[in-house]
């Protein structure tokens, strides 16, 4: 199936902690998002990169540190994990040249800090 | 800066009912504009677009006009069904220096049978 797939679906973990999400997309694209989405629903773009290279970096604290090994893959690392980071994460593409075919997004990974 | 509003919700409605969620958006220049749904526990998919002025975006009976007179594009349904339950987030994009999919805050739709 061609898609945008987040792995893990759930992460539970204690405050402090280190954790990894990664993000992978089959379709061809070039460009890679990671949107944060709060309890409220509100989705705030994180970051973004085109063909391996960050182009958006929004105020986001250095604890966040996306890293793309190759345009397909867009992972994001978070260190020292704290309460207020608890969300869902999604990882959504695109292609740079047609953003009007609409980005595609992965069905989300929801971090819980406790 | 570029910035798009939608009307609060939840919007509940019973089956059938005629549905209109407003948007309305704040651009320099002429941004894309979009229709996504989330239905509980998913991502997001992409429901409609349009381009330019006038141009109607349409998809499995949802309808939303780009009016650049009044910088709207409400999504519309003349019949909502209870598998239309789902929040519908308005998006613009705007290429440029903001090159991103800017969202509004959702609208919670619930439809009861």
């Amino acid at each position: 199936d061609t898609a945008v797939s987040q792995t893990p679906k759930y992460l539970v973990t204690q405050m402090g902690n280190d954790k990894s999400i990664k993000c992978e997309q089959n379709l061809g694209h070039d460009t890679m998002y990671w949107y944060k989405q709060d309890s409220k629903k509100f989705l705030k773009i994180m970051f973004s990169y085109n063909n391996k290279e960050l182009i958006i970096n929004e105020t986001v604290p250095n604890r966040f540190s996306p890293k793309s090994p190759d345009k397909a893959h867009l992972n994001l690392h978070i260190n020292s994990l704290e309460l207020g980071d608890s969300a869902v994460y999604f990882c959504a593409s695109s292609l740079f040249t047609n953003h009007n075919y609409g980005y595609t997004f992965g069905s989300g990974t929801r971090l819980t800090v406790v | 800066g570029n910035s798009v509003t939608q009307m609060e919700g939840p919007v509940t409605l019973s089956e059938e009912a005629f549905l209109t969620i407003n948007c309305t958006y704040t651009a320099t220049g002429y941004p894309s504009l979009f229709w996504y749904v989330q239905y509980p526990g998913e991502g997001l998919q992409l429901l409609l677009k349009a381009t330019k002025a006038d141009d109607k975006g349409s998809n499995k009976g949802f309808e939303a006009t780009y009016r650049k007179e009044t910088t709207s594009f409400h999504l519309e349904k003349g019949s909502v069904q209870v598998s239309d339950s789902a929040v519908y987030f308005c998006a613009l994009f705007y290429g440029g220096a903001t090159n991103k999919l800017i969202f509004g805050t959702g609208t919670l739709l619930a439809v009861q049978p």
